[in-house]
C-alpha cells in the first residue's frame, strides 16, 4: 500500500472548519509538512511540524500529530473558497536525502459556498 | 517564502523531440535541487537530484540517458527530456531548499506541463 494515505476528496461549505487527514508508516519520520496545490500550479508549502510536536498552529491552521498512531491532520478554521485546492501531507524520513520527501496522493479540498 | 521559477509553465512538443525545462531559486544560491513527477491524481515522485558542478543523482526506474539533468549554476538546474514520447507527457516540478535554514523548509517551482503529441 501507500506510504503516505490520505482521503481523496473533502468538501465543506464556507465558514466551516476542514480537517484533512493522513496517516504514514515510517516511525522515523523527522518533519511532516502539509502543501497546497492550486490548479496547474505547483506546490506551496503550508507548514511543517517536527516530529516531536504534538500540535502546531499558524493563523488558520492547526496541525496534528500522533505520533503513536502515525497520523497527522490538518484543521482549517473559517474555511474560505480561496481554499479550494489539494493539500498533500508529506514525510521526511530520517536519513532521507534533503529532497525525498514522500507524498500522499492529496486531498482535493471543495469549499462551498 | 523563498521564491522558485519554472520556465515554461507548459509545453507541447511532437514525439521525438526534446523538450528543455528551467528551474530557476530566484531570492537564494542552491546548490542541490530536485525534479519531481507528478502524474494525474497521483503524488509527487521523486525523479532525481540535481547537484551544482556535478552529475546528478536519480531515483530507481528513471531513464538517466531520457532526463537529462544539468545544474550549471547556483541558482539555476535545467531538465531535458530528450526524444520526447507520449508517455512522457506530465506535471514536472522541481524544488529547493534554501541554506541556513536546517535543510527543514523545499520550496517548489509552478511546475511544468508537458504534453507530447
Amino acid at each position: 500500500g501507500e506510504d503516505v494515505e490520505q482521503s481523496l476528496f473533502l468538501s465543506v461549505r464556507e465558514g466551516d472548519s476542514s480537517v484533512i487527514n493522513c496517516t504514514y508508516t515510517d516511525s522515523s519520520s523527522t518533519y511532516l509538512y502539509w502543501y497546497k496545490q492550486e490548479p496547474g500550479a505547483g506546490l506551496q508549502l503550508l507548514t511543517y511540524i517536527f516530529s516531536n510536536m504534538d500540535m502546531k498552529q499558524d493563523q488558520r491552521l492547526t496541525v496534528l500529530l500522533n505520533k503513536k498512531d502515525k497520523h497527522l491532520s490538518l484543521r482549517i478554521a473559517d474555511t474560505q473558497t480561496g481554499d479550494s485546492a489539494i493539500y498533500f501531507c508529506a514525510e521526511k524520513r530520517y536519513g532521507g536525502s534533503q529532497g525525498n520527501l514522500i507524498f500522499g496522493k492529496g486531498t482535493k479540498l471543495s469549499v462551498k459556498p | 517564502g523563498a521564491v522558485v521559477s519554472q520556465h515554461p509553465s507548459w509545453v507541447i512538443c511532437k514525439s521525438g523531440t526534446s523538450v528543455k525545462i528551467e528551474c530557476r531559486s530566484l531570492d537564494f544560491q542552491a546548490t542541490t535541487m530536485f525534479w519531481y513527477r507528478q502524474f494525474p491524481k497521483q503524488s509527487l515522485m521523486l525523479m532525481a537530484t540535481s547537484n551544482e558542478g556535478s552529475k546528478a543523482t536519480y531515483e530507481q526506474g528513471v531513464e538517466k540517458d531520457k532526463f537529462l539533468i544539468n545544474h550549471a549554476s547556483l541558482t539555476l538546474s535545467t531538465l531535458t527530456v530528450t526524444s520526447a514520447h507520449p508517455e512522457d507527457s506530465s506535471f514536472y516540478i522541481c524544488s529547493a531548499i534554501p541554506p541556513g535554514q536546517g535543510a527543514i523548509e523545499a520550496f517548489f517551482g509552478q511546475g511544468t506541463r508537458l504534453t507530447v503529441v
